[in-house]
């Protein structure tokens, strides 16, 4: 079955910063992996989505993320945070070969963004 | 753009009643998914349905049920509210294979008393 780890329960930067979030997934092969954001009180975005080919993908709102597959990883990055980042963020992976199974989230991580 | 809409963005109900939570999505998608979210434990899955009256359990499936009769609606509904209840309540849908990302209405926050 899969599973996914977001270390960071909270992490806070300032504005203007880089950002990375982290996402570890388990899985016996190349999964299907999502970041979603979702605002206070909002249900949840897609930030973006890989499924195969490049391992670094673009998202909306700036967003990037890397796939790297000997580390069982998919970091989610900005080059520079702006306040209106401020959300949790969710990693979720999906089964590859099985059209009917849910996602599986992990549990978040919320950004703070300070002046 | 695909659209999940649910019934209430809030909601107060009073222990012992029975309670309806409607998802309705306009971009014909096969799956459909009802989650919970609490503080510090993320989102947890009740109840899918990859079909018309089809429904499968989820992780937390317990004091829940829920019903599929069209396509585009899927139900949850709390036959006896308890205060332990009282979450935000999220929909999905979703296509099946490939294209499977979801996608989330706005949620519906419940208090129950």
């Amino acid at each position: 079955a899969q599973s996914v780890t977001q270390p960071d329960i909270h992490i806070t930067v300032s504005e203007g910063a880089s950002l990375e979030l982290r996402c570890n997934y388990s899985y016996g092969a190349t999964p299907y992996l999502f970041w979603y954001v979702q605002s206070p009180g909002q249900g949840l975005q897609l930030l973006l989505k890989y499924f195969s080919g490049d391992t670094l993908v673009q998202g909306i709102k700036g967003f990037e993320a890397e796939f790297k597959r000997s580390q069982s990883s998919f970091n989610l990055r900005k080059p520079s945070v702006h306040w209106s980042d401020a959300a949790e963020y969710f990693c979720a992976v999906g089964a590859v070969n099985s059209g009917n199974t849910p996602l599986v989230f992990g549990k978040g991580t919320r950004l703070s963004v300070i002046a | 753009d695909v659209k999940v809409t649910q019934s209430s963005r809030y909601l107060v109900k009073r222990t012992g009643e029975k309670v309806f939570l409607e998802c309705v999505q306009d971009m014909d998608h096969e799956n459909m998914f009802w989650y919970r979210q609490d503080p510090g434990l993320g989102l947890r899955l009740i109840y899918f349905s990859y079909d018309v009256k089809m429904k499968e359990k989820g992780d937390i499936p317990e004091g829940y049920s829920v019903s599929r009769e069209k396509k585009e609606r899927f139900s949850l509904i709390l036959e006896s509210a308890s205060t332990n209840q009282t979450s935000m309540y999220l929909c999905a849908s979703s296509f099946q294979g490939r294209l499977r990302e979801q996608y989330f209405g706005p949620g519906t926050r419940l208090t129950v008393t």
